[in-house]
């Protein structure tokens, strides 16, 4: 089945640096990656939408220049949350989309912020 | 866009027993209903989907159930087991590389 990898698993950084997190289809293209925020027993949130080559998509209320988003290829996309603070902690997860509707999930990456 | 409600929040069941997970969503255009387990700090997992042309879809013990005309999905897991707790979400897509409108989730607790 379609395999889809993020690093790291977990980050812990201080209030004001910058992380990214990969997110990488291993066995297929994905032509659009998903990355969502789940804040502890509440659902995924979906922040934005990216296609190979072309700027993401932003939900509502997600600032584009807080979550950076890089769609550089069919296998790669990376988020990098810049200037972290307490607030942005929780879990990102990723998911890749090739030729079919579904959607494969990366396992997470738990972001604490001190 | 497309609204999920997912009900119930919370559901516990004895282990044997069935438990009955129920979707609605707003968008008619809506053709994809995916339904994922989550264990805690895990990836949700695909454990069933179904697509509109079809009424009901079924794998072993669990199955889902569409009425289009009515905008509402539900997932039935028959003789549960205690690996069956988890949180389970509901989501509805339009079409390929469209977003998924996620479900609230319901935890499912089934006792041994």
């Amino acid at each position: 089945g379609a395999v889809v990898s993020q690093h790291p698993s977990w980050v812990i950084c201080k209030s004001g640096t910058s992380v990214k997190i990969e997110c990488r289809s291993l066995d297929f293209q994905a032509t659009t990656m998903f990355w969502y925020r789940q804040f502890p027993k509440q659902s995924l949130m979906l922040m934005a939408t990216s296609n190979e080559g072309s700027k993401a998509t932003y939900e509502q209320g997600v600032e584009k220049d807080k979550f950076l988003i890089n769609h550089a290829s069919l296998t790669l996309s990376t988020l990098t949350v810049t200037s972290a603070h307490p607030e942005d902690s929780s879990f990102y997860i990723c998911s890749a989309s090739g030729f079919s509707v579904e959607q494969f999930f990366g396992p997470g990456t738990r972001l604490t912020v001190l | 866009g497309e609204n999920v409600e997912q009900h119930p929040s919370t559901l516990s069941v004895q282990e044997g027993d069935s438990a009955v997970i129920k979707c609605t969503y707003s968008d008619s255009a809506s053709n994809y209903f995916p339904w994922y387990k989550q264990e805690l700090g895990k990836r949700p997992q695909l454990i069933i989907d179904i697509r509109s042309n079809v009424g009901e879809k079924k794998d072993q013990r669990i199955a889902v159930t569409l009425n289009k005309t009515a905008k509402h999905f539900s997932l039935h897991i028959t003789e549960t087991q205690p690996e069956d707790s988890a949180v389970y979400f509901c989501a509805a897509s339009i079409k390929k590389g469209n977003q998924f409108y996620f479900g609230t989730g319901t935890s499912l607790t089934v006792i041994p």
